[in-house]
Protein backbone atom coordinates (compact mmCIF):
# COMPACT_ATOMS: atom_id res chain seq x y z
CA UNK A 1 0.00 0.00 0.00
CA UNK A 2 0.85 3.79 -0.86
CA UNK A 3 -1.05 5.24 1.90
CA UNK A 4 0.32 7.28 5.12
CA UNK A 5 -1.71 7.29 8.40
CA UNK A 6 -1.45 9.74 10.67
CA UNK A 7 -3.73 10.45 13.57
CA UNK A 8 -6.42 13.18 12.70
CA UNK A 9 -5.85 15.03 16.53
CA UNK A 10 -3.27 15.25 18.93
CA UNK A 11 -3.00 17.42 21.74
CA UNK A 12 -0.46 18.25 24.38
CA UNK A 13 -0.04 20.85 27.24
CA UNK A 14 2.17 23.81 26.74
CA UNK A 15 5.80 23.05 27.54
CA UNK A 16 4.87 19.57 27.45
CA UNK A 17 6.45 17.37 24.62
CA UNK A 18 4.71 15.37 22.14
CA UNK A 19 4.85 12.89 19.44
CA UNK A 20 3.27 12.40 16.11
CA UNK A 21 3.54 9.31 13.96
CA UNK A 22 2.91 8.64 10.34
CA UNK A 23 2.68 4.83 9.45
CA UNK A 24 3.03 3.32 5.80
CA UNK A 25 4.88 0.57 3.53
CA UNK A 26 6.87 2.84 2.29
CA UNK A 27 8.61 4.35 4.96
CA UNK A 28 9.96 0.94 5.64
CA UNK A 29 12.79 1.85 3.40
CA UNK A 30 12.86 5.98 3.31
CA UNK A 31 12.57 8.85 5.68
CA UNK A 32 9.36 10.87 6.15
CA UNK A 33 8.90 14.58 5.10
CA UNK A 34 7.46 16.73 7.68
CA UNK A 35 5.20 19.89 7.35
CA UNK A 36 3.52 22.38 9.52
CA UNK A 37 0.68 24.01 8.11
CA UNK A 38 -0.92 26.75 9.72
CA UNK A 39 -4.67 28.57 8.72
CA UNK A 40 -4.58 29.77 5.56
CA UNK A 41 -0.77 29.19 5.03
CA UNK A 42 0.98 26.71 2.29
CA UNK A 43 2.65 24.20 4.33
CA UNK A 44 6.43 24.97 5.47
CA UNK A 45 9.03 21.90 6.00
CA UNK A 46 9.75 21.14 9.25
CA UNK A 47 11.93 17.91 9.12
CA UNK A 48 13.82 15.97 5.82
CA UNK A 49 16.34 12.40 5.91
CA UNK A 50 16.96 11.12 8.68
CA UNK A 51 16.59 14.59 11.31
CA UNK A 52 17.29 17.66 9.60
CA UNK A 53 15.66 20.94 9.99
CA UNK A 54 15.85 23.77 7.47
CA UNK A 55 17.45 27.12 8.72
CA UNK A 56 15.15 28.61 10.98
CA UNK A 57 12.95 25.30 12.28
CA UNK A 58 13.48 25.59 15.97
CA UNK A 59 15.44 22.43 17.59
CA UNK A 60 12.65 21.67 19.53
CA UNK A 61 11.41 19.51 16.16
CA UNK A 62 12.88 16.37 15.92
CA UNK A 63 12.45 13.07 14.06
CA UNK A 64 12.65 9.55 14.05
CA UNK A 65 11.84 5.90 12.56
CA UNK A 66 11.20 2.84 13.30
CA UNK A 67 10.16 -0.17 10.83
CA UNK A 68 6.77 1.59 9.18
CA UNK A 69 6.63 4.27 11.09
CA UNK A 70 8.05 7.90 11.12
CA UNK A 71 7.79 9.94 14.17
CA UNK A 72 7.76 14.12 14.50
CA UNK A 73 8.49 15.17 18.33
CA UNK A 74 7.84 18.34 19.33
CA UNK A 75 9.91 19.01 22.90
CA UNK A 76 8.37 21.54 25.31
CA UNK A 77 5.58 22.66 22.73
CA UNK A 78 4.81 26.25 22.59
CA UNK A 79 1.36 28.14 21.88
CA UNK A 80 2.72 28.38 18.29
CA UNK A 81 3.02 25.20 17.39
CA UNK A 82 -0.59 24.72 17.03
CA UNK A 83 -1.01 23.71 13.20
CA UNK A 84 -1.73 21.19 11.40
CA UNK A 85 1.66 18.54 10.03
CA UNK A 86 1.30 16.08 7.62
CA UNK A 87 4.08 13.64 6.38
CA UNK A 88 5.21 12.73 3.18
CA UNK A 89 7.38 10.20 1.76
CA UNK A 90 7.72 8.39 -2.19
CA UNK A 91 6.74 5.09 -3.13
CA UNK A 92 9.41 3.10 -4.16
CA UNK A 93 7.24 0.65 -6.43
CA UNK A 94 4.99 3.42 -7.60
CA UNK A 95 7.45 5.95 -7.76
CA UNK A 96 4.27 8.53 -6.84
CA UNK A 97 4.37 10.87 -3.51
CA UNK A 98 2.28 10.12 -1.10
CA UNK A 99 0.66 12.36 1.92
CA UNK A 100 -0.42 11.12 5.08
CA UNK A 101 -3.86 12.78 6.23
CA UNK A 102 -2.47 15.16 8.47
CA UNK A 103 -2.98 15.73 12.33
CA UNK A 104 -4.28 18.74 13.88
CA UNK A 105 -2.24 19.46 16.81
CA UNK A 106 -3.91 21.85 19.57
CA UNK A 107 -1.70 23.00 22.08
CA UNK A 108 -3.51 23.49 25.97
CA UNK B 1 16.62 31.96 -2.36
CA UNK B 2 13.82 30.09 -4.41
CA UNK B 3 10.70 31.04 -4.43
CA UNK B 4 7.95 29.99 -6.42
CA UNK B 5 5.11 32.36 -7.64
CA UNK B 6 2.06 30.94 -8.96
CA UNK B 7 -1.33 31.98 -11.29
CA UNK B 8 -4.26 31.28 -12.54
CA UNK B 9 -8.07 31.39 -13.11
CA UNK B 10 -9.96 30.97 -9.65
CA UNK B 11 -13.09 30.56 -10.68
CA UNK B 12 -14.30 28.06 -13.03
CA UNK B 13 -17.98 26.39 -14.31
CA UNK B 14 -18.28 22.59 -14.56
CA UNK B 15 -16.39 20.66 -17.32
CA UNK B 16 -13.89 23.40 -17.95
CA UNK B 17 -10.02 23.45 -17.96
CA UNK B 18 -8.27 24.34 -14.76
CA UNK B 19 -5.26 26.27 -15.77
CA UNK B 20 -2.15 27.45 -13.49
CA UNK B 21 1.52 28.48 -13.93
CA UNK B 22 4.63 28.21 -11.48
CA UNK B 23 7.84 30.17 -11.89
CA UNK B 24 10.18 29.06 -10.49
CA UNK B 25 12.96 31.95 -9.31
CA UNK B 26 16.76 31.66 -7.84
CA UNK B 27 17.14 27.98 -8.68
CA UNK B 28 17.81 26.35 -11.64
CA UNK B 29 15.46 23.97 -12.87
CA UNK B 30 17.00 21.18 -13.11
CA UNK B 31 17.70 17.92 -10.74
CA UNK B 32 14.38 18.69 -9.00
CA UNK B 33 10.70 17.04 -9.10
CA UNK B 34 8.39 20.17 -9.62
CA UNK B 35 4.68 19.45 -8.16
CA UNK B 36 1.49 20.19 -7.50
CA UNK B 37 -0.62 19.76 -4.54
CA UNK B 38 -4.38 20.39 -3.98
CA UNK B 39 -6.38 20.96 -0.82
CA UNK B 40 -10.30 20.84 -0.61
CA UNK B 41 -11.86 22.88 2.17
CA UNK B 42 -11.22 21.33 5.41
CA UNK B 43 -8.98 18.24 4.32
CA UNK B 44 -5.70 17.10 3.74
CA UNK B 45 -3.02 17.56 1.30
CA UNK B 46 -3.43 15.58 -1.76
CA UNK B 47 -0.61 15.61 -4.25
CA UNK B 48 -1.53 15.97 -8.04
CA UNK B 49 1.59 15.53 -10.34
CA UNK B 50 4.70 16.30 -11.24
CA UNK B 51 7.07 17.02 -13.81
CA UNK B 52 11.24 17.34 -13.97
CA UNK B 53 13.29 19.25 -16.11
CA UNK B 54 13.26 16.81 -18.90
CA UNK B 55 9.50 16.70 -19.02
CA UNK B 56 9.01 13.57 -17.44
CA UNK B 57 5.91 13.25 -16.09
CA UNK B 58 3.87 11.58 -12.85
CA UNK B 59 0.45 11.71 -12.45
CA UNK B 60 -1.86 10.45 -9.12
CA UNK B 61 -4.13 7.41 -10.37
CA UNK B 62 -7.25 9.62 -9.09
CA UNK B 63 -6.56 12.23 -11.90
CA UNK B 64 -4.38 10.91 -14.28
CA UNK B 65 -6.93 10.89 -17.19
CA UNK B 66 -7.83 14.70 -16.73
CA UNK B 67 -4.36 15.97 -15.89
CA UNK B 68 -1.35 17.51 -17.83
CA UNK B 69 1.79 19.06 -15.98
CA UNK B 70 3.82 20.68 -18.88
CA UNK B 71 7.16 22.50 -18.37
CA UNK B 72 9.06 26.02 -19.87
CA UNK B 73 12.01 25.70 -18.78
CA UNK B 74 13.41 28.39 -20.99
CA UNK B 75 10.93 30.94 -18.42
CA UNK B 76 12.03 28.33 -15.56
CA UNK B 77 7.96 27.66 -15.34
CA UNK B 78 5.83 24.51 -15.16
CA UNK B 79 2.08 24.46 -15.50
CA UNK B 80 -1.00 22.30 -14.74
CA UNK B 81 -4.09 22.06 -16.74
CA UNK B 82 -6.73 19.76 -15.11
CA UNK B 83 -9.73 18.83 -17.84
CA UNK B 84 -13.46 18.24 -16.85
CA UNK B 85 -13.72 20.37 -13.92
CA UNK B 86 -16.21 19.73 -11.24
CA UNK B 87 -17.22 20.79 -7.86
CA UNK B 88 -15.03 17.93 -6.53
CA UNK B 89 -11.98 19.63 -8.15
CA UNK B 90 -12.54 22.92 -5.64
CA UNK B 91 -9.16 23.53 -3.44
CA UNK B 92 -6.30 25.48 -3.09
CA UNK B 93 -3.54 24.22 -5.97
CA UNK B 94 -0.01 24.59 -4.57
CA UNK B 95 3.64 24.06 -6.60
CA UNK B 96 6.39 23.31 -4.82
CA UNK B 97 9.75 21.40 -5.15
CA UNK B 98 10.81 18.01 -4.53
CA UNK B 99 14.16 16.93 -3.91
CA UNK B 100 15.88 13.28 -3.43
CA UNK B 101 18.42 13.15 -0.75
CA UNK B 102 20.37 9.89 0.45
CA UNK B 103 21.54 8.56 3.55
CA UNK B 104 21.43 5.02 4.03
CA UNK B 105 18.26 4.94 1.96
CA UNK B 106 16.88 7.13 -0.53
CA UNK B 107 14.50 9.99 1.26
CA UNK B 108 12.56 12.53 -0.73
CA UNK B 109 10.87 15.90 0.49
CA UNK B 110 9.53 19.40 -0.86
CA UNK B 111 11.08 22.52 0.14
CA UNK B 112 9.74 25.01 -1.28
CA UNK B 113 6.29 25.71 -1.65
CA UNK B 114 4.12 28.77 -4.13
CA UNK B 115 1.78 30.65 -1.59
CA UNK B 116 -1.15 28.50 -3.01
CA UNK B 117 -4.26 29.12 -5.41
CA UNK B 118 -7.98 28.73 -4.40
CA UNK B 119 -9.65 27.45 -7.51
CA UNK B 120 -13.80 27.26 -7.23
CA UNK B 121 -15.77 24.94 -9.40
CA UNK B 122 -19.49 26.41 -9.75
CA UNK B 123 -22.00 26.68 -12.16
Amino acid sequence: SSELTQDPAVSVALGQTVRITCQGDSLRSSYAGWYQQKPGQAPILLIYGQDNRPSGIPDRFSASRSRNTASLTITGAQAEDEADYYCNSRDSSSNLWVFGGGTKLTVL
Amino acid sequence: QVQLQQWGAGLLKPSETLSLTCAVYGESFSGYYWSWIRQPPGKGLEWIGEINHSGNTNYHPSVKSRVTISVDASKNQFSLKLSSVTAADTAIYFCARGVRGVHAYYYYYMDVWGKGTTVTVSS
